[in-house]
């Protein structure tokens, strides 16, 4: 029982190039985020979802894109990487009640 | 919308003193409330959390938290700490979407420094 797995555990992207994190859990969970941690800053809210088909945007979602496909997985898009987007981003499920469980957390450079 | 604020950026003290950690929020609907501790690089791990019933919420390693509706505070306290405390602690609040379920939103952060 793995839990919340991240992918790539560091990235460095050059300005403008696009990629994906991705994130795996084997809870059977329904609920996915995505949260992005810069100093200072705490943990803010990218996207997240509640099930196959169903997203919806948190605090910071500009310059990202998610998508749902399966229960397992929920991936998030860079399309365009800037260097504002220099971070640490971690994924996390929902179980039951309301407790989140995260994963390791990608860090992310964009130069 | 909902916030948080925690109070302190920085809390130093030293091992075996007790120790607060201020919390507060902001929501116009009940809310469900956390604490959440993160080690040096390594992800968050629930301290404990608040749902319902009695406001003082005991969790693990020795935290515990106290909800106040009326001053709309959720205050993380441990009566003797240890240098192994040492960590970056965040208080959060859930969000309900009419959408997708609940998320959560997140203060700044604390970073409590135990010396000897």
């Amino acid at each position: 029982n793995a839990g919340v797995t991240q992918t790539p555990k560091f990235q460095v992207l050059k300005t403008g190039q696009s990629m994906t994190l991705q994130c795996a859990q084997d809870m059977n969970h329904e609920y996915m985020s995505w949260y992005r941690q810069d100093p200072g800053m705490g943990l803010r809210l990218i996207h997240y979802s509640v099930g196959a088909g169903i997203t919806d945007q948190g605090e910071v979602p500009n310059g990202y894109n998610v998508s749902r496909s399966t229960t397992e997985d929920f991936p998030l898009r860079l399309l365009s990487a800037a260097p504002s987007q220099t971070s640490v981003y971690f994924c996390a499920t929902q179980g039951s009640p309301y407790e989140q469980y995260f994963g390791p957390g990608t860090r992310l450079t964009v130069t | 919308a909902q916030s948080v604020t925690q109070l302190d950026s920085q809390v130093p003290v030293f091992e075996e003193a007790p120790v607060e950690l201020r919390c507060n929020y902001s929501s116009s609907v009940s809310v469900y409330l956390f604490w959440y501790v993160q080690y040096p690089n390594q992800g968050l791990q629930l301290l404990l959390k608040y749902l319902s019933g009695s406001t003082l919420v005991k969790g693990i390693n020795g935290f515990e938290a106290e909800f106040n509706k009326s001053q709309t505070s959720f205050h993380l306290r441990k009566p003797s700490v240890h240098i192994s405390d040492t960590a970056e602690y965040f208080c959060a609040v859930s969000v309900l979407s009419n959408q997708a379920g609940t998320a959560l939103i997140f203060g700044k952060g604390t970073t409590l420094s135990v010396s000897s």
